[in-house]
């Protein structure tokens, strides 16, 4: 089985600038995925951004990259040049390779503001 | 477009009353899940299915039951014997083969004991 840790419970940012969100997370499964999820007001859970375990390379997708560090069970979010329309719960998760459903867990969330 | 389909948006639900919660998708996606949020946390797995008539309790399954009668329609009941279920309910489904890729998740249904 997975935890997931997010313990950064609210951040605020200035629209424009750059934020980090922390996850740490642990498992005894030599391959797996992570993944953030973004949740805005509207409660649609929407796929940010995954990485594989075993591609040492950090995922990208627009303005959002990740900080993989296998070693080191971390996996943080970066969000460029941050847009009103990034305020919204984030939420890390980690999957197994193996049997879903339960081996799909969330982190807590980290509740993003972005300031004008 | 292909997607998940969650209704009704609000539920009310009056002590001692069971209560259906629709999840339908389009996505041909073998894997169903619901899960409930609660103000402030993250998910929590209720129950989950891979196949058709095949389904698996969760971490908080008690007082909840499902059935998968068809590949497309994961509908959730929740019943009296849940004691305090007000909270917001989420339905996602994956591929047997792309479910590496996350999870789809549904709009979501908001449900109030009144």
């Amino acid at each position: 089985a997975q935890t997931v840790t997010q313990s950064q419970p609210e951040m605020s940012v200035q629209e424009a600038e750059t934020v980090t969100l922390s996850c740490t997370y642990d498992t005894s499964e030599n391959n797996y995925y992570l993944f953030w999820y973004k949740q805005p007001p509207s409660r649609q859970m929407i796929l940010v951004i995954r990485q594989e375990a075993y591609k040492q390379q950090n995922a990208t997708e627009n303005r959002f990259s990740v900080n993989f560090q296998k070693a080191a069970k971390s996996f943080s979010l970066k969000i460029s040049d941050s847009q009103l329309g990034d305020t919204a719960m984030y939420f890390c998760a980690c999957q197994g390779s193996n049997n879903y459903g339960q081996n799909f867990v969330f982190g807590p969330g980290t509740r993003l503001s972005v300031l004008p | 477009d292909g997607g998940i389909t969650q209704s009704p948006k609000y539920l009310f639900r009056k002590e001692g009353q069971n209560v259906t919660l629709s999840c339908e998708q389009n996505l041909n996606h073998d894997a169903m899940y619901w899960y409930r949020q609660d103000p402030g946390q993250g998910l929590r797995l209720i129950y989950y299915s891979q196949i058709v008539n095949d389904f698996q309790k969760g971490d908080i399954a008690e007082g909840y039951s499902v059935s998968r009668e068809k590949k497309e329609s994961f509908p959730l009941t929740v019943t009296s014997a849940q004691k305090n279920p007000t909270a917001f309910y989420l339905c996602a489904s994956s591929g047997v083969v792309g479910f590496r890729n996350g999870y789809t998740f549904g709009s979501g249904t908001r449900l109030t004991v009144v």
